[in-house]
């Protein structure tokens, strides 16, 4: 079984500020991670990715997450965000080889950026 | 990487009718995923769509209200029937891409039942 929990449906920030977007996932067999942006009309775009190489892995759009596997966390990151960073962020899960290829998705967060 | 595109992007239908969605990738695939998606909510999948057999359903999806086409490895359909009000959301196809089964998805359907 695998699931994704994002904390907080709603992450507010200034133009200029860190932005960070919580993920925390559990799967009985090691995972495949995602981020996933949707802008305002449109369907889903990956921004990164994890599949069991390096830990750090970088996006785009200057995203990166980091996967801490003691604490089952994918956090995304980005050093200064942007207004057209405004949009809904979905973080998923799923199973690596051997695991379900069917992704299983977090509730959503939507970043809000002030000018 | 997959590039897809969804029919109609959006529409407005009365209740009781049904409407059906097209979804073509431009390039073959083994399976297609329908999604759906309510407002504010994340995503939901309904089914999977193998090309020659019959889809598989999710609990809570059946066939008679979501029946799905796959005529070939590029195209598939979904229709919404007898329709209701709930059933306003956006619905989405994607299909999965690379060994790293990250999903490639279309702009999505946006639809109101008034």
């Amino acid at each position: 079984a695998q699931s994704v929990t994002q904390l907080g449906s709603h992450v507010s920030v200034s133009e200029g500020a860190l932005v960070l977007l919580r993920c925390n996932y559990s799967s009985s067999v090691p995972p495949y991670l995602f981020w996933y942006v949707q802008y305002p009309n449109q369907g889903l775009q990956l921004l990164l990715k994890y599949t069991s190489a390096a830990t750090l892995v970088k996006g785009i759009n200057g995203f990166e997450a980091e996967f801490k596997k003691s604490e089952t966390s994918f956090h995304l990151t980005k050093p200064s965000a942007h207004m057209r960073d405004a949009a809904e962020y979905f973080c998923a899960v799923s199973g690596g080889p051997g695991g379900s290829y069917i992704p299983t998705f977090g509730r959503g967060t939507s970043l809000i950026v002030h000018p | 990487s997959a590039v897809i595109s969804q029919k109609p992007s959006r529409d407005i239908c009365q209740r009781g009718t049904s409407l059906t969605i097209q979804c073509q990738v431009d390039s073959q695939v083994t399976m297609m995923f329908w999604y759906r998606q309510q407002p504010g909510q994340s995503l939901t999948l309904i089914a999977t769509a193998n090309q020659g057999s019959e889809a598989t359903y999710e609990s809570g999806f059946v066939i008679d209200k979501f029946p799905i086409s796959r005529p070939n490895l590029t195209f598939s359909t979904l229709t919404v029937s007898n329709m209701s009000p709930e059933d306003s959301s956006i619905y989405l196809c994607s299909v999965v891409g690379g060994g790293s089964y990250e999903q490639y998805f279309g702009p999505g359907t946006r639809l109101t039942v008034t």
